[in-house]
């Protein structure tokens, strides 16, 4: 029984540069979420899936950043243009929708932008 | 607007007492609660869950506790153990919506 995996676990980038960032849920799971955590606070939502259908953004999640589903399976997350704002650690979780609300959450992915 | 509350950033008890870490919300939509624990470096863990139609939840030694008329929810663990020394958060959702809203987080420090 696989958790849910991100990859990678660290990114270190410059300030201009462009990352993206991998999730791979539980996979009987069909929703697929992404939070973001800074220090001293609770994870934030950013976007949600269900299936391959992107259902809700935060307005934290400005015109540069990008997720996607393809086919309902993996998900990308895609910052662009990294400000040092954007450093932080971006957490990938997923449920089984219907009635499992319960969601389970990957190691995440800690992004330091220089 | 911080509609989870945990007011305490920390609580530190002894091996084999009880731990209580409390939470409030102020969203009458919040339907199911959650309780994650959370390593540095690592991502939350899922511990126990309530819906709003019961008012108490057990899972070997972690118990949830839901009084819906106060907006207040409490997470017991006995006997504590260091190895629960960790952040504990509370976290909510609503039927009309998916995402969790996470509180601030409470650091436990079990010592022996």
């Amino acid at each position: 029984d696989t958790g849910v995996s991100q990859n990678p676990r660290h990114k270190i980038t410059k300030r201009g540069q462009n990352v993206t960032f991998r999730c791979d849920p539980i996979s009987e799971h069909n929703r697929l979420y992404w939070y973001r955590q800074t220090l001293g606070q609770g994870p934030e939502f950013l976007t949600y899936f269900q299936n391959e259908a992107q259902l809700e953004k935060s307005r934290l999640l400005s015109d540069r950043f990008s997720a996607e589903r393809p086919k309902g399976s993996f998900s990308t997350l895609e910052i662009q243009r990294t400000e040092q704002g954007d450093s932080a650690m971006y957490l990938c979780a997923s449920s089984l929708g219907g009635g499992g609300r319960t969601q389970y959450f990957g190691p995440g992915t800690r992004l330091l932008v220089l | 607007d911080q509609q989870v509350k945990q007011n305490s950033p920390s609580l530190s008890v002894q091996e084999g007492r009880i731990s209580i870490l409390n939470c409030d919300y102020t969203n009458s939509m919040f339907d199911y609660f959650l309780w994650y624990k959370k390593y540095p470096a690592e991502g939350p863990t899922f511990l126990i869950s309530i819906s709003s139609i019961k008012d108490k939840n057990e899972d070997g030694r972690f118990t949830v506790f839901l009084n819906k008329s106060a907006k207040h929810l409490s997470l017991h663990i006995v006997p504590s153990q260091p190895g629960d020394s960790a952040v504990y958060f509370c976290a909510a959702s609503g039927s009309g919506f998916q995402k969790l809203v996470f509180g601030t987080g409470t650091r436990l420090l079990v010592s022996p």
